[in-house]
């Protein structure tokens, strides 16, 4: 089974402090994703990555950044964390070829704060 | 545009009954993949199907049946015999570009005992 795992499922940070969000799977997927999920408004994608050190911006990029250093890993990045930060963030992975391609794996999701 | 509509936003039925929930899409690509996703409480989104825009046959899972209608442009998710587990947030999906996932915005489904 394909595991996506995030390091942490509820976090609570202040305004102005930088905010790691982890995310690591299991199945030697290229592409991964982070999206922020918020109530009427479903999924929207903030990043994507589709190789090692490579990164695309999703629809709503704006006050986030990503690193993506290994395979298996793809880390969120808050620079400096604001109220209007404060969601849930889902982490999700696929398969580039195969016959997987497409179906997106999700993380549990972690639930941030920002006080 | 591509664009994927869930038009109903929260629906409740009593245990046991059928229960369909409505997916509309929106694509100018020949071929593209829709899926449907569960959402439980513990806030993992579950994969539950994909199909093919060139497989328009209706699929049956246990009590999960799956209705696509490419002249509607519809992918409709019917639930038989609900049951209170599956009580959940569903969403319909699209591929997009770059093998991007167009999530509509989801329909909370509350099953009541």
């Amino acid at each position: 089974d394909v595991k996506v795992t995030q390091s942490s499922r509820y976090l609570v940070k202040r305004t102005g402090e930088k905010v790691f969000l982890e995310c690591v799977q299991d199945m030697d997927h290229e592409n991964m994703f982070w999206y922020r999920q918020d109530p009427g408004l479903g999924l929207r994608l903030i990043y994507f990555s589709y190789d090692v050190k490579m990164k695309e911006k999703g629809d709503i990029p704006e006050g986030y950044s990503v690193s993506r250093e290994k395979k298996e890993r793809f880390s969120l990045i808050l620079e400096s964390a604001s109220t209007n930060q404060t969601s849930m963030y889902l982490c999700a992975s696929s398969i580039l070829t195969g016959l997987a391609k497409n179906i997106q794996y999700f993380g549990a999701g972690t639930r941030l704060s920002v006080l | 545009a591509q664009k994927v509509t869930q038009a109903q936003t929260e629906i409740s039925v009593v245990e046991k009954e059928d229960v369909t929930l409505d997916c509309v899409y929106e694509t100018r690509d020949t071929t593209y993949y829709l899926f449907w996703y569960k959402q439980p409480p513990s806030g993992e989104l579950v994969f539950l199907i994909r199909r093919n825009s060139f497989d328009e046959q209706n699929e049956i899972s246990g009590r999960y049946s799956w209705n696509f209608q490419k002249s509607t442009s519809s992918f409709n998710f019917t639930i038989t015999a609900s049951q209170v587990v599956d009580s959940a947030v569903y969403f319909c999906a699209l591929r997009g570009p770059h093998d991007k996932i167009i999530f509509g915005k989801g329909t909370r489904l509350h099953i009541l005992p």
